[in-house]
């Protein structure tokens, strides 16, 4: 079956532009998560879905960044005037549920470039 | 809070010798342990995990981890490798019942002919 999957795979962006990214998690998961890699390291956690609001946003990292999911399926991460540190592959992942039996399915991530 | 540490950034073997990718955890309460695997341009993917049931734990691939408390480790091992296990190796904790996952720096493994 499909699994998650995450638009643009790129995007190259000035500094102070605005972005969005987009994330459509696997038919009939719940649970949606955002997570931020940057080079060299491993991905960090930024906020959690659960239907349609956001549980927990505490790994967002200021108040440029904001994530919907309106409808509890395809979500979105917004970053207001972007800045060079923003630059990450910027992965989504969804599990049908938060236990941690439920594994979470990482889709191939937007690789994001303020310049 | 827990954290992870993989002892090393880079492990090249020769195709068909084993591979050990090491890591040790951090964690205030009964972990759950994972490893992840990334090739490039690919999602990350679920290697194995470890719950809290049997120690010993066998994932895909042929890879395998133990879960040893008293040495808060849980390295992968793999008999044999294969060209197509060359890839960045992440090991993953999160507390019993966390949703979040915190993932180690990774580790990437390249397979020599």
């Amino acid at each position: 079956g499909a699994g998650v999957s995450q638009t643009p795979s790129n995007k190259v962006t000035e500094k102070g532009k605005y972005v969005e990214l987009r994330c459509d998690p696997i038919s009939g998961h719940t649970a949606l998560y955002w997570y931020r890699q940057s080079l060299g390291q491993g991905p960090e956690f930024l906020i959690y879905f659960q239907g349609t609001g956001a549980a927990d946003d505490s790994g967002l990292p200021n108040d440029r960044f904001f994530a919907v999911r309106p409808e509890g399926s395809v979500s979105t991460l917004k970053i207001q005037r972007t800045e060079r540190g923003d630059s990450a592959v910027y992965l989504c992942a969804s599990s049908l549920g938060t236990a941690v039996e439920e594994t979470q399915y990482f889709g191939p991530g937007t690789r994001l470039l303020v310049l | 809070a827990q954290s992870v540490t993989q002892l090393d950034s880079h492990v090249s073997v020769s195709e068909g010798t084993p591979v050990l990718l090491r890591c040790n955890y951090s964690s205030s309460y009964s972990p759950s342990l994972f490893w992840y695997v990334q090739h490039p341009n690919k999602g990350l993917q679920l290697l194995l995990k470890y719950t809290s049931a049997a120690t010993l734990v066998k994932g895909i691939n042929g890879f395998e981890a133990e879960f040893k408390k008293s040495e808060t480790s849980f390295h992968l091992t793999k008999p044999s490798a294969h060209m197509s296990d060359a890839a960045e190796y992440f090991c993953v904790v999160s507390d019993l019942d966390d949703y979040k996952l915190s993932f180690g720096a990774g580790t990437t493994v390249t397979v020599r002919a």
